[in-house]
């Protein structure tokens, strides 16, 4: 089956730097990658997502960039802010289905 | 995502019991899901359902149990056989076409006691 791995599992940047998640799958009929974000106690909330016909997509500070070549997807976060401190989850999904396979997540700390 | 209600919020259970935890949506979503995360951890898949009256296991089914016979209600039953129960239970649904976002509900913390 698919597997995820996410890099690195913990991140920590000075407010107004940039973060970068990185994520390698193994299975290259996936065809859907979402980034979740996850705040301490609370509901993982869908950030941005990409699809494998597009090679990046932008909103706002948020970028995910996709190169179904070398099968990885990473997320980037401009001007860092400290509402971005959370953690953050990718995840694929094949062609077939609606069953996500997720990263093991990154902690992201934005000191002030 | 506020479609999704989850409850109870917190859960407490004595080993030897088994508990169900509910998973009710009105987004008219085909798909729901049940996922379990850990501290520090991923989340991973226990069950999926994509149409009513039929499910199938995830990564992690052993000691669970399942069932869909509402499109709006998909209730997971933990059962005394599940070893490490702990853990913060997140439901989820999609559409089966299109735009198959999944949306997550807010989550039961089961302890075992």
């Amino acid at each position: 089956g698919e597997n995820v791995e996410q890099h690195p599992s913990t991140l920590s940047v000075q407010e107004g730097d940039s973060a970068v998640i990185k994520c390698t799958y193994s299975d290259s009929a996936s065809n859907y990658f979402p980034w979740y974000k996850q705040e301490l106690g609370k509901r993982p909330q869908l950030i941005i997502d990409i699809r494998s016909n597009v090679g990046e997509k932008k909103d706002q500070r948020i970028a995910v960039t996709l190169n179904k070549t070398a099968k990885h997807f990473s997320l980037h976060i401009t001007e860092t802010q400290p509402e971005d401190s959370a953690v953050y989850f990718c995840a694929a999904r094949r062609a077939a289905g609606n069953k996500l396979t997720f990263g093991g997540g990154t902690r992201v700390l934005v000191k002030p | 995502d506020g479609g999704i209600t989850q409850s109870p919020k917190y859960l407490f259970r004595k080993e030897g019991q088994n508990v169900t935890l509910s998973c009710e949506q009105n987004l008219n979503h085909d798909a729901m899901y049940w996922y379990r995360q850990d501290p520090g951890q991923g989340l991973r898949l226990i069950y999926y359902s994509q149409i009513v009256n039929d499910f199938q296991k995830g990564d992690i089914a052993e000691g669970y149990s399942v069932s869909r016979e509402k499109k709006e209600s998909f209730p997971l039953t933990v059962t005394s056989a599940q070893k490490n129960p702990t853990a913060f239970y997140l439901c989820a649904s999609s559409r089966r076409e299109g735009t198959d976002t999944q949306y997550f509900g807010p989550g039961t913390r089961l302890t075992v006691l």
